[in-house]
């Protein structure tokens, strides 16, 4: 099992640009995650799915967009970057949120 | 708003010490902690975790304690060593409503040798 991954492990963009990070998970988990991690901040949730087709908007949910249309994946597109934006983002999956969470490497994104 | 807090931010503890990181919450309807430790460059992983039918849940040199009452639960670090120096997160969710995983500030713990 590769367990959860993600894509790209590092991402620079310029404020406007758009792009998706990549999330799939092979252990057939009905929850997924999307989080961001911030000095002093701790990993704030941006949007969760309990399922295919199902998604819903966690703490700082603005300026992101998660679909889920298959079990697997679950990528996270940002709209129109902002420095804001700047951050490192974990996914993680698991059978529901009352279980272990397995977390993927992790995107360091820069926004300039 | 922050729905777990944590502290303390950072902890220095000399090896053979007990490590105690510490938080509370808000929602009376959480009934999971789980505690994650964050090696640097790496994700998050689950170390232990309560559900609030027990008061005290111990793993090797790793226990939580919890206080129903208080809406508090603790990590304590027995015997700690330099290999446990890491970042640790705390976090809450319940089985009723939004299904939600919440973590604390987290705090970074230092072993001195």
């Amino acid at each position: 099992n590769a367990g959860v991954t993600q894509t790209p492990k590092f991402q620079v963009l310029k404020t406007g640009q758009s792009m998706t990070l990549q999330c799939a998970q092979d252990m057939n988990h009905e929850y997924m995650s999307w989080y961001r991690q911030d000095p002093g901040m701790g990993l704030r949730l941006i949007h969760y799915s309990v399922g295919a087709g199902i998604t819903d908007q966690g703490e700082v949910p603005n300026g992101y967009n998660v679909s889920r249309s298959t079990t697997e994946d679950f990528p996270l597109r940002l709209l129109s970057a902002a420095p804001s934006q700047t951050s490192v983002y974990f996914c993680a999956s698991s059978y529901s949120s009352r279980h272990e969470q397995y977390f993927g490497p992790g995107t360091r994104l820069t926004v300039t | 708003q922050q729905q777990v807090k944590q502290s303390p931010q950072s902890l220095i503890v000399q090896k053979g010490g007990i490590s105690i990181i510490n938080c509370a919450y808000e929602n009376t309807a959480f009934d999971y902690f789980p505690w994650y430790q964050q090696f640097p460059g790496k994700g998050p992983a689950l170390l232990i975790a309560i559900r609030p039918d027990v008061s005290e849940k111990k793993e090797g040199r790793f226990t939580i304690s919890f206080n129903k009452s208080a809406k508090q639960f603790s990590l304590h670090i027995m015997d700690s060593q330099p290999g446990d120096s890491a970042t640790y997160f705390c976090a809450a969710s319940s089985g009723q409503g939004a299904q939600k995983l919440v973590f604390g500030q987290g705090t970074r713990l230092t072993i001195n040798p």
